[in-house]
Parts: C-alpha cells; structure tokens; sequence
C-alpha cells in the first residue's frame, strides 16, 4: 500500500546541474502534480497532468520540465539547475472526482549549490 | 480566481486545550471542497479533515471539526484535546468543482505548536 512515492528524498546539484526527480503513484490516479515549498510561500503549484500523455503548466513552471509517458509516473526535470530553485518538492495525485482529496509524497528535498 | 488566506501564522495551544485555526476564501461559485491538510515535521502532507460546500452540516474526524460558514467564506478547524503529535503546520485548501485540473489552491499555513 504504497500511496504516493518520491525518489529521491534528498538531493544536493552543483549549478548548471541537471536531474529528474520521479513520482510513482499505485492507486490508479488520473491526476498528478508537482508543487513546491518554500518558507513563507505555501505550496506553489509547478506543472500538473490531467492524464498519461498529457501536461499543463501551474504558477511556477520555469525551469522545469515535466512528462507523463505512463499513467502512474509523472517525472520533473530540472536541465539546468539554479540556486533559486533550492526547495522542497511535492508530489501529489488524486483521483479525477472533484471531491476527492489529494494524495501525497514524502517530498524531496532539493539544494543548489 | 480563488484565494486562500490563513492570517494566522503561528499559534499555540497548552495541551488537552483546544484551538482554532482560521482560513478564509475568496470564490464566486456555489459548489467546491475545502481540505485541512497537516504537515507534521516528516514533511508528510496528510489528510485531516474535508468540507463539502454544499452540505450545511460541519464535519468532524474525532478530534477535529470545523466550522463551516458558506456565506462568511470561512473555514476555521477546530482541535480538541491537543495532544503533543498535532504540531505541525496546517493549510487549508480549495478546490473547484468546475473544470478539469483539479487543482488545490492553498493557504500559506499555520504553524502550530502544542507546549506540554
């Protein structure tokens, strides 16, 4: 009973760097995100997929670039990693009901140095 | 568009005593899903309570239950008998019944701490 899982759950990049982070999901979800947490911030939405093959941007999608190839993984890509994008990052799925809740990783904590 | 606002950054509350936390919105639509989620220092995003716009009536998960007011746009969670493992932050979420995204709009979150 798996849920929502993130890998990694830690990470440090050098500048310039590129990297994937990759969320797995086993409980059939149409929906995926990613999000990002900053101090102060919330949770800021980066990209989302309505369903395998498909992605949309959310508030915060620069620098990162996102694919759905298969309905349970939803992978984010950083090409070029900057220091402003030192964060936590967010997982999450939900079934596609509107009245269902959101399901989350365990995080990953991303540094840039 | 929607918003969330939490306008309590930290709290605090004396064990076994109850708190409340507030979370008002900003909408124009009648039918949409209001979420208490608590982030406990794991990181791990969990479930605490949801609150459907259309039922009048509050809803309760033991020791948590809101107040709903539909016509204030506010949404406060209630925590009886704190108990030390509920701090944590809290955020409070919407979500719209129109379109496809599903998207959560979220609150900043309050920080709250449990003194012994």
């Amino acid at each position: 009973n798996a849920g929502v899982t993130q890998t990694p759950k830690f990470r440090v990049l050098k500048t310039g760097q590129s990297m994937t982070l990759l969320c797995a999901q086993d409980m059939n979800h149409e929906y995926m995100y990613w999000y990002r947490q900053d101090p102060g911030m919330g949770l800021r939405l980066i990209h989302y997929s309505v369903g395998e093959g498909t992605t949309a941007k959310g508030e915060v999608p620069d620098g990162y670039n996102v694919s759905r190839l298969k309905k349970q993984n939803f992978l984010l890509g950083l090409e070029s990693a900057a220091p402003s994008q030192t964060s936590v990052y967010f997982c999450a799925s939900s079934a596609a009901y509107w009245n269902t809740e959101a399901f989350f990783g365990q995080g990953t904590r991303l540094t840039v140095v | 568009a929607q918003t969330v606002t939490q306008s309590q950054p930290e709290m605090s509350v004396q064990e076994a005593e109850t708190v409340t936390l507030s979370c008002t919105y900003d909408t124009s639509e009648s039918d949409y899903y209001l979420f208490w989620y608590k982030q406990p220092p794991s990181r791990q995003m969990i479930l605490v309570i949801r609150q459907e716009a259309y039922k009048q009536q509050n809803a309760t998960e033991n020791r948590f239950s809101v107040n709903f007011q539909k016509a204030a746009k506010s949404f406060s969670l209630k925590i009886s008998d704190s108990q030390l493992g509920d701090a944590a932050m809290y955020f409070c979420a919407y979500r719209s019944s129109a379109g496809n995204n599903r998207k959560l709009i979220w609150g900043l979150g309050t920080s709250l701490a449990v003194n012994p």
